[in-house]
């Protein structure tokens, strides 16, 4: 059983279009999050969801929006893409406070997004 | 904010022992985590540190000093498996809840 999944795994489309990452979690946790990692391997956080709020706002684009129609999903919407867009897209859950105080977070296996 | 060093890279030979350091800089520190990450996947948990001191899980001990704003990682009778990524990750206050900020990674590689 997969807990945090997305799609798709590969991504690859032209400048100025706009696009979807889906994501759903099977774990029930509370809070869910988007993160950009760069080729460096830099992994920043975009966004987080908690009970379908948004409570945190990194300073991303507004090209970027996260929608969340429940609490076990979180999809992250991108309009105009640009070259700068291509990275790995990684969406996670927790559960408020972690597992047991831990504030683990759980991975889905990563969106590549190229941009062309 | 919050901000945190450590080592790009690090090698280490198959059965030795590593430790990959890290400092921080925040505010409203919760606790230090760390994460592994092989190349193509996802990062995974490993642990995490709230309180001063070594915590144990296995092969792998991550430690923690709150007034040196400092930890590690040390990997013991390496494996050439753990070759990956690892990152340090602080949880500090955000907006409105908790965050989790990473370091930029320290590349591991296990060599015969």
């Amino acid at each position: 059983d997969t807990a945090v999944s997305q799609t798709p795994k590969y991504l690859v489309t032209q400048m100025g279009n706009d696009k979807s990452i889906k994501c759903e979690q099977n774990l029930g946790h509370d809070t869910m999050y988007w993160y950009k990692q760069d080729s460096k391997k830099f992994l920043k956080i975009m966004f987080s969801y908690n009970n379908k709020e948004l409570i945190i706002n990194e300073t991303v684009p507004n090209r970027f929006s996260p929608k969340s129609p429940d609490k076990a999903h979180l999809n992250l919407h991108i309009n105009s893409l640009e070259l700068g867009d291509s990275a790995v897209y990684f969406c996670a859950s927790s559960q408020e406070g972690g597992a047991g105080g831990s504030y683990e977070q759980y991975f889905g296996p990563g969106t590549r997004l190229t941009v062309t | 904010g919050q901000s945190l060093e450590q080592p790009s890279e690090v090698t280490a030979v198959e059965g030795a022992i590593v430790q990959i350091n890290c400092t921080y800089q925040t505010s409203g520190f919760y606790g230090l985590s760390w994460y592994q990450q092989h190349d193509g996947g996802a990062p995974t948990f490993l642990s995490y540190n709230a309180l001063d001191g070594l915590e144990e899980t296995g092969r792998f001990s991550s430690f923690l000093s709150r007034s040196d704003s400092y930890g590690y990682l040390l990997l013991q009778e390496l494996q050439m498996k753990d070759s990956a990524s690892y990152f340090c990750a602080v949880i500090g206050s955000g907006a409105g809840s908790y965050q989790l900020t990473f370091g930029k990674g320290t590349k591991l590689s296990v060599i015969p």
